[in-house]
């Protein structure tokens, strides 16, 4: 059972680039998170899914866009890199928003900006 | 705006010893609390959480307390083993809001 997969595990990118982090998890979850974690702080949720084709803003949404056409996949996209989103980032899955019901996270991709 | 605190970035523990992890909120609107245990290169895992409603909830060698007067968790870690060593990170969940809030972790490092 892989759970929750995101690709790449690593990139660099120059200023200004665009690239697609991808997410897909196995475990038919509804909703789906894209959190970032910056050096010695706390993860940071961008952006959420409540299931296919609907998706809100979390706390740090600025530079980013994201999609769900299937219950499956919820891919992040970076269209400007620039340096401020140089971070790991991690996507995340639970069956339902409540706390007793666990998000279940990938290994997260490490992304520098230059 | 730090909700969720953890003001110990890092602790040293003897193997065979007692770990306690320690974590503040300021909201008292919460649905539940929980932990996570962060290795190097991997994602978040889960621990363990406890109800809003609840004072203390255990899983083996893990133990969480909630201090509702005081605003206050802590994670219990008896006996702890080097396999513990990991950053543990405190996240709130509810008060109407679909994201967990988490705290900056606090690194765990079990000495044999």
């Amino acid at each position: 059972n892989a759970g929750v997969t995101q690709t790449p595990k690593f990139r660099i990118l120059k200023i200004g680039q665009s690239m697609t982090l991808q997410c897909t998890q196995d475990m038919n979850h509804n909703y789906m998170y894209w959190y970032r974690q910056d050096p010695g702080m706390g993860l940071k949720l961008i952006y959420y899914s409540v299931g296919a084709g609907i998706t809100d803003k979390g706390e740090v949404p600025n530079g980013y866009n994201v999609s769900r056409s299937t219950t499956e996949d919820f891919p992040l996209r970076l269209e400007l890199a620039a340096p401020s989103q140089t971070s790991v980032y991690f996507c995340a899955s639970s069956p339902t928003p409540r706390g007793n019901q666990p998000q279940h996270f990938g290994d997260g991709t490490r992304l520098s900006i230059l | 705006d730090q909700q969720v605190k953890q003001n110990s970035p890092s602790l040293r523990v003897q193997e065979g010893r007692i770990s306690i992890l320690n974590c503040d909120y300021t909201n008292s609107m919460f649905d539940y609390f929980l932990w996570y245990k962060k290795y190097p290169a991997e994602g978040p895992t889960f621990l363990i959480s406890i109800s809003s409603i609840k004072d203390k909830n255990e899983d083996g060698r893990f133990t969480v307390f909630l201090n509702k007067s005081a605003k206050h968790l802590s994670l219990h870690i008896v006996p702890s083993q080097p396999g513990d060593s990991a950053v543990y990170f405190c996240a709130r969940s509810g008060a109407g809001s679909y994201q967990l809030t988490f705290g900056k972790g606090t690194k765990l490092s079990v000495i044999p």
